[in-house]
């Protein structure tokens, strides 16, 4: 099985910050990678596929980068709705992996 | 708009079984392949299964094959899981996703999400 290890697992910023989350795969995947967003108590939602593409809707302070073992997520300007948590996943392969999760909190 | 509406959790005894339903509208469901992911208390996302826009594919986590029976009734537009011999590492929120490829063609990504439905295994 691939697996996608998150780094940091926990980020403290500010609004208005950019951060940047790290996704290191177990071996080569293209970019078939996923990112997502999980607000607390609610579902995950699509925001980057394909490693680089903005999912429709998905406002443009968010963008990815990366192509076989290492992928960023990277959020400009951060405002007050980003501070969730983001998974990567991987659609290389089966079966399909998730990150382990970063928490986005507010400093 | 897409909407996916699971169903079908609950208290459930160790080693009972559990079926999940996953109703679905407002895109063509016999072309798209279905997903189950999982969340237990606390944690990060599992994948657990996805299934082919026309049930001939199916594939498991290891954790649950054997285990776990994904299935769909393209007539009712509707997604399952049935889950048998429960233990307390199944406790999570379940919750099922649309792939985005269409009839099997394109990498498929999770492109819209249920609200999930809680499955807590107690005695």
């Amino acid at each position: 099985d691939i697996q996608l290890t998150q780094s940091p697992s926990f980020l403290s910023a500010s609004v208005g910050d950019r951060v940047t989350i790290t996704c290191r795969a177990s071996q080569a995947i293209s970019s078939y990678l996923a990112w997502f967003q999980q607000e607390s108590g609610k579902a995950p939602r699509l925001l980057i596929y394909a490693a680089s593409t903005l999912q429709s809707g998905v406002p443009s302070r968010f963008s990815g980068s990366g192509f076989g073992t290492e992928f960023t997520l990277t959020i400009d300007s951060l405002q007050p709705e980003d501070f969730a948590t983001y998974y990567c996943q991987q659609v290389h392969s089966y079966p399909r992996t998730f990150g382990q999760g970063t928490k986005l909190e507010i400093k | 708009q897409v909407q996916l509406v699971e169903s079908g959790g609950g208290v459930v005894q160790p080693g009972r079984s559990l079926r999940l339903s996953c109703t679905t509208s407002g895109f063509t469901f016999s072309n798209h392949g279905m997903h189950w992911v999982r969340q237990a208390p606390g944690k990060g996302l599992e994948w657990l299964a996805l299934i082919w826009y026309d049930g001939s594919k199916k594939f498991y986590a290891d954790s649950v094959k054997g285990r776990f029976t994904i299935s769909r009734d393209n007539s009712r537009n509707t997604l399952f899981l049935q889950m048998s011999s429960l233990t307390a590492d199944d406790t999570a929120v379940f919750f099922c996703a649309r792939d985005n490829s269409i009839r099997g063609i394109g990498i498929g990504y999770l492109y819209n999400w249920g609200q999930g439905t809680p499955v807590t295994v107690s005695a």
